[in-house]
């Protein structure tokens, strides 16, 4: 079945930088798309980058863009991004998401994984 | 970007009711709209895709319609295991905007 494993996660300060992971498993991860989207606590979902499945075209969040960067390692069935000059505003988990069509940038989420908490705090 | 106003923002229904929430867009996304459910402390769930079609495995009294701008999600009669928040979200466009999201609750 397919899993999606996150982490990475934890307290960061202001400024900092962390990398996250997401370790897919149940699926041909090369053939698909991969997203990251973030919820804050108590608050709704964002949107934040995607990869297509060859790495080879990326759309970011303005939110993010220039400070976060999103890689994949097919070889591995990773999904990676990159954090730098975290703010607090960046608090959130952290999703990984699989598409549902193989060889796409959008569409919808069908498989999800559990969500890596990051805490930008001084 | 593209606005997606969902609405309520919250309800509170009785066990069997009829349940639907709103979403609109700020513009044209033709179906390109997902609706999804998240429960406390869980991911999210893709429920509907394409604005009407029902993702393998949900149960049938969850429903979708609608195109362009107007779209609706209903739960046809509700029950305790449907107590969670749901999203509207739009992939005509990046970035990739949700609703603020519905919270149901059992009255």
């Amino acid at each position: 079945q397919v899993q999606l494993v996150e982490s990475g996660g934890g307290v960061v300060q202001p400024g900092r930088s962390l990398r996250l992971s997401c370790v897919a498993s149940g699926f041909t991860f090369s053939n698909y798309g991969m997203h990251w989207v973030r919820q804050a606590p108590g608050k709704g979902l964002e949107w934040v980058v995607v990869i297509s499945y060859d790495g080879s075209n990326k759309y970011y969040a303005d939110s993010v863009k220039g400070r976060f960067t999103i890689s994949r390692d097919n070889s591995k069935n990773t999904l990676y991004l990159q954090m730098n000059s975290l703010r607090p505003e960046d608090t959130a988990v952290y999703y990984c998401a699989k598409l549902r069509s193989d060889y796409g940038l959008y569409g919808s989420f069908d498989f999800w994984g559990q969500g890596t908490l990051v805490t930008v705090s001084s | 970007d593209i606005q997606m106003t969902q609405s309520p923002s919250s309800l509170s229904a009785s066990v069997g009711d009829r349940v639907t929430i709103t979403c609109q867009a700020s513009q044209d996304i033709s179906n390109y709209l997902n609706w999804y459910q998240q429960k406390p402390g869980k991911a999210p769930n893709l429920l509907i895709y394409d604005a009407s079609n029902l993702e393998t495995g949900v149960p049938s009294r969850f429903s979708g319609s609608g195109s362009g701008t107007d779209f609706t999600f209903t739960i046809s009669s509700l029950q305790p295991e449907d107590i969670a928040t749901y999203y509207c979200q739009q992939y005509d466009y990046f970035p990739l905007t949700f609703g603020g999201g519905t919270k149901v609750e059992i009255k």
